[in-house]
């Protein structure tokens, strides 16, 4: 149990264009899931806090109108790079949390790997 | 701010050796430490956490030693394997926030 897909696994688009990864609780609802990002040989760093039906709650330094995040369902958030340029190129992954545990637990997706050209 | 690091980019091991992976922190208002593992590719894997009001904690050839006093955290892995080979992560939960802040990283390599 417990498992939390990203589609696509994998994307390359040209400098300019939308991209949108999304990430599903598949067997577990999620109250809240979490967007990351991760350059080359550096640690995963927390982009936003997503929470179904509500905004979403962007770090400190991350743009929301270029990360736009959208929590529709307790089980399908969606990270959408909006204009994207080379330096959007890293690794996205995703967490969520499930519903009915009020603890720590946070299940990670496989990730989704974004180049931009 | 919050700051979780590491002490070492990298530890190479010889099989069978048991293997230890320090990480300090500064923030002293996390709830839970936890350590993950991140194989090439994936994403990060859950191995063990520990509550902020303890000090050691066991798992399966896994044990996480918290020393608050200064804010060191360390994870031990007994008879490494070639499977082992991953960089591993510590991290802080924040209950307040509801949100996990990771570390540096150390990449574990395994020798034959």
């Amino acid at each position: 149990g417990a498992v939390v897909s990203q589609h696509p696994s994998r994307v390359i688009c040209k400098s300019g264009t939308s991209v949108k990864i999304e990430c599903r609780s598949l067997d577990f609802q999620a109250t809240t899931m979490f967007w990351y990002r991760q350059f080359p040989k550096q640690s995963l760093m927390l982009m936003a806090t997503s929470n179904e039906g509500s905004k979403a709650t962007y770090e400190q330094g991350v743009e929301k109108d270029k990360f736009l995040i959208n929590h529709a369902s307790l089980t399908l958030s969606t990270l959408t790079v909006t204009s994207a340029h080379p330096e959007d190129s890293s690794f996205y992954i995703c967490s969520a949390a499930p519903r009915q545990r009020g603890s720590n637990e946070q299940f990670f997706g496989p990730g989704t790997r974004l180049t931009v050209l | 701010g919050e700051s979780v690091g590491l002490h070492l980019p990298t530890l190479s091991v010889q099989e069978g050796d048991n293997s230890i992976i320090n990480c300090a922190y500064s923030n002293s208002a996390s709830d839970y430490f936890i350590w993950y593992k991140q194989e090439s590719g994936k994403g990060p894997q859950f191995i063990i956490d520990i509550r902020s009001n303890m000090d050691k904690r066991q798992g399966q050839r896994v044990t996480v030693l918290l020393n608050k006093t200064v804010k060191h955290l360390s994870l031990q892995i007994a008879a490494t394997q070639p499977g082992d080979s991953a960089v591993y992560f510590c991290a802080e939960w924040f209950s307040s926030a509801s949100k996990i802040i990771f570390g540096s990283g150390t990449r574990l390599s395994i020798r034959p």
